[in-house]
């Protein structure tokens, strides 16, 4: 597609269930990244995909965060077992070549849980 | 902690005016680039400087860096109302690309 797509672009669950959250990155763009942020905040880093690869999984705040990517393309940030204070925007970005270049942004998914 | 913070976290100026926002960072950096942020959802690049470059323009934006402060500063220069959003720096220390700080919130009133 023509720019990153993200779905859905709003959810509301359930505390204690699962959540998939999905990101279509540019064609070509071989690093993708996950990122949270909370009403008025900055960006959290989450995860940061090269390939279908995470060399940085740091930002990944419990075990009940967990994210892959597959062909290089798609990729899918769940959440387990969800909490109130998961509530935030998660933004997904990919770049043609790691942090070097221009990262081009989805919309992000609003996820509330109640 | 985030490896930029933007100062000032918020800013109220009058269209026309100038509108200066300012970076600091930790780590040694390969570059250092602005986004901007409206309503809350996806980032818009505005720029990118290199770690060589102490100086870029763009259109009515200037943006300054010091490797040896370990800042950078972008300016918006003849402020317009819709030059209000969230702006925010992101840097490429190399092991964890594009960190980003906390932004500031711009309000240009017109």
């Amino acid at each position: 597609g023509a720019g990153v797509s993200q779905s859905p672009s709003n959810k509301v669950t359930e505390k204690g269930k699962d959540v998939e959250l999905r990101c279509d990155p540019i064609s070509g763009h071989t690093a993708l990244y996950w990122y949270r942020q909370r009403l008025g905040q900055g960006l959290e880093f989450l995860i940061y995909f090269q390939g279908n690869s995470a060399p940085d999984k740091s930002g990944l705040p419990s075990d009940r965060f967990s994210a892959e990517r597959t062909g290089e393309s798609v990729s899918t940030l769940t959440i387990q077992r969800t909490q109130q204070e998961d509530s935030a925007v998660y933004l997904c970005a990919s770049t043609l070549a790691g942090g070097a270049t221009e990262a081009f942004f989805g919309q992000g998914t609003r996820l509330t849980v109640v | 902690s985030q490896q930029g913070e933007e100062d000032p976290q918020a800013l109220s100026i009058q269209e026309g005016e100038n509108a200066t926002m300012n970076c600091s960072y930790k780590t040694s950096i390969n570059n250092l680039q602005w986004y901007r942020q409206n309503s809350g959802r996806g980032l818009v690049h505005l720029i990118l400087i290199r770690s060589n470059e102490r100086e870029k323009h763009s259109g009515r934006l200037r943006v300054t860096l010091d490797t040896s402060k370990k800042s950078s500063s972008l300016l918006i220069t003849a402020s317009r109302a819709a030059d209000t959003a969230s702006y925010f720096c992101a840097t490429d220390a190399g092991r964890r690309a594009l960190t980003f700080g906390s932004g500031t919130r711009l309000q240009v009133q017109p």
